[in-house]
This record gives structure tokens, C-alpha cells and sequence, in this order.
């Protein structure tokens, strides 16, 4: 079955610390995103990816960094300059002006 | 600036009860809006694509329709299992993101 698959489900922070999420597709799409989901707020960018080694900023990208060095895949790190990193991380893919299709999430907390 | 609007934010039916919920959208240019389902914990699953004014698609109980300023979710004797979180995005033309709105919650009652 085609689909996007993010790791871990949850993931805790500690104060200081980088942690990086997963996520990996296998539509075969070009493009990826990142979005973040806060509670009574709609899906917020952080970064996309419409190539292969080719990535822009979105809306909230300070504190984040991605790679995109396969097409399969495109990690997520928050660093330590993220001071609110607590919410629910989505992933998504698509390929032209088709819908975008998104994984099940992680919901990153901290300790 | 470019805006997507959900309303209500909130919606308790009946089991059977219609309603509709409402997008409405300034955007620049429309590419496409696209219709979502979230249920608690998950992603996004996709159900619809509204390319141009006066498309209308259909899918079980579900009823989308476009108008050059909003869309409409028709809802049509829902049933309980229709509960999540409804997510409306909107595609600009010359831009690969998407802008989304905040979402509606339907809450079905047996």
C-alpha cells in the first residue's frame, strides 16, 4: 500500500536538546511538507520541499531544519531555538496540483 | 491577505440531522480547495477536490459544492461515525502550499 509513514508516534524533548521526526513516502511525489497542528489552530508550514535537495521555508520554520536528500524522505529536526516545540507534527506529500496526502503524525511533548 | 474561514467551529447533530458546514476564502487566485477529514490523533484524510466555481462532488453522505467565494460541506443524515474534525485548504495559483482554515468539529449523536 502506498502512503507516508512518520516515527515515532511520540516523542519527548528535553530542554536543550535537538530531536529529529521521520518521514517517509512511497507515492513517488516530488514534493513534502511539514506542517504543525496546535489546538483551536489550523495546519501551520514550516518547511516544503517541491525536489530532491531543494527545500523552502514556510510560515513558522525558526527553530526547525529539514534535509531532503532522497525523494522518499524528508526529516524533520526542532532544535533547542524552538521554545515551544509541545504539538502534533504532520507530514505530508503530493504531486502537482493533486490533493496532498498526510501521515498519522508524531505528537512531540516535553519533559 | 490570503484567508481560509471555517464556520462553525463546532456542530452537535442528530443522528439523521443535515446541515452544511461553510469555507469561504480571499485568496488571489484559486488553483483548488480541497476538503479534509481529521479524527482525533491522526492525520488528515483527503476527500474532496473543487477545481472551479459551480463543481459539486459527491462521496457516501458527504456533499461538496464551490462558489466563487466559499464552499459547502453538505451533510446528509449523518450518522455518528461522521464525528471528526472537517478541514478545508485552499491551493493559490501560482504557489505549491496550502493555505487551511481552522476547521469544523461535527459531533453526531446516536
Amino acid at each position: 500500500d502506498g502512503g507516508i509513514t512518520q516515527s515515532p508516534k511520540y516523542l519527548f524533548r528535553k530542554e536543550g536538546q535537538n530531536v529529529t521526526l521521520s518521514c517517509e513516502q512511497n507515492l513517488n511525489h516530488d514534493a513534502m511538507y511539514w506542517y504543525r497542528q496546535d489546538p483551536g489552530q489550523g495546519l501551520r508550514l514550516i518547511y516544503y520541499s517541491q525536489i530532491v535537495n531543494d527545500f523552502q521555508k514556510g510560515d513558522i520554520a525558526e527553530g526547525y531544519s529539514v534535509s531532503r536528500e532522497k525523494k522518499e524522505s524528508f526529516p524533520l529536526t526542532v532544535t533547542s531555538a524552538q521554545k515551544n516545540p509541545t504539538a502534533f507534527y504532520l507530514c505530508a506529500s503530493s504531486q502537482g496540483a493533486q490533493p496532498q496526502h498526510f501521515g498519522d503524525g508524531t505528537r512531540l511533548s516535553i519533559l | 491577505e490570503d484567508q481560509v474561514t471555517q464556520s462553525p467551529e463546532a456542530l452537535r447533530l442528530q443522528e439523521g440531522e443535515s446541515s452544511s458546514l461553510n469555507c469561504s476564502y480571499t485568496v488571489s487566485g484559486l488553483r483548488g480547495l480541497f476538503w479534509y477529514r481529521q479524527d482525533p490523533g491522526k492525520g488528515p484524510e483527503f476527500l474532496f477536490t473543487l477545481y472551479s466555481a459551480g463543481e459539486e462532488k459527491e462521496k457516501e453522505r458527504l456533499k461538496a459544492t464551490l462558489t466563487k467565494k466559499e464552499s459547502f460541506l453538505h451533510i446528509t443524515a449523518p450518522k455518528p461515525e461522521d464525528s471528526a474534525t472537517y478541514l478545508c485548504a485552499v491551493l493559490m495559483t501560482g504557489f505549491q502550499k496550502l493555505v487551511f482554515g481552522t476547521g469544523t468539529r461535527l459531533l453526531v449523536s446516536p
